[in-house]
């Protein structure tokens, strides 16, 4: 059974910090990544998704990298600010598994003037 | 840009009542999705929808839950006599190749 864990749980920097959130999952036949921010209350925002062949993806400020084989992904930051902060979570679908998502527990983000 | 609706936003219902959460998916979207949420905890995988019928679900989707698209647009779930522990926030989702987009979600608190 896939478990996908990310740490740390909980983070707060001061604004302008490069930061980086760790994700980390069981079972590496996975069929994609994905990375969502969660806003207090609200819905999840796709940030960006990584396919199981690529080793990266960039969108804007946000890196995401991906190492299947030692089933980890990280989450790059450039540049935070106030408004970067929010919950972010990784999600993994597995190959064969349907189109299913398994999500991890996320790390709650607060970037501080 | 095109996005996932749910509605309602809150529902407050008495255990043992049956309620239907219901979701647009984005129109040309061809699988559909229910996760839920409960208070601090992981977002969980309930069920998947493709072609009309269910492709997947999951040991929480018991014979208490069902999901139903009843026209071309509509996707909802029906729980049919909540418990406690059905409380929760309700996502849907729904996914055309690759990437799932959700809507916001349905807060339901069962008393």
């Amino acid at each position: 059974k896939q478990e996908v864990t990310q740490i740390p749980a909980a983070l707060s920097v001061p604004e302008g910090e490069n930061l980086v959130l760790n994700c980390s999952f069981t079972d590496s036949a996975i069929y994609n990544l994905q990375w969502f921010r969660q806003d207090p209350g609200k819905g999840l925002t796709s940030l960006l998704l990584i396919q199981s062949s690529q080793r990266e993806q960039t969108s804007g400020r946000l890196n995401a990298s991906l190492d299947k084989s030692s089933g980890r992904s990280t989450l790059y930051i450039a540049a935070s600010q106030p408004g970067d902060s929010a919950t972010y979570l990784c999600a993994v679908q597995v190959t064969g598994g349907g189109n299913k998502l398994t999500f991890g527990t996320g790390t709650q983000l607060k970037v501080e003037l | 840009e095109p996005e996932v609706t749910q509605t309602p936003s809150h529902q407050v219902t008495q255990m043992g009542q049956e309620v239907i959460l219901r979701c647009v998916p984005i129109s040309n979207h061809l699988y559909f999705y229910w996760y839920r949420q409960i208070l601090g905890q992981k977002v969980e995988f309930l069920v998947s929808f493709y072609n009309n019928e269910i492709s997947e679900k999951s040991e929480i989707f018991d014979d208490q839950f069902s999901v139903e698209r009843p026209d071309g647009s509509n996707f909802t779930l029906k729980i049919r006599s909540t418990k406690l522990e059905d409380s929760a926030m309700y996502f849907c989702a729904s996914i055309q190749t690759e990437t799932q987009y959700f809507g916001p979600g349905t807060r339901l608190l069962v008393l």
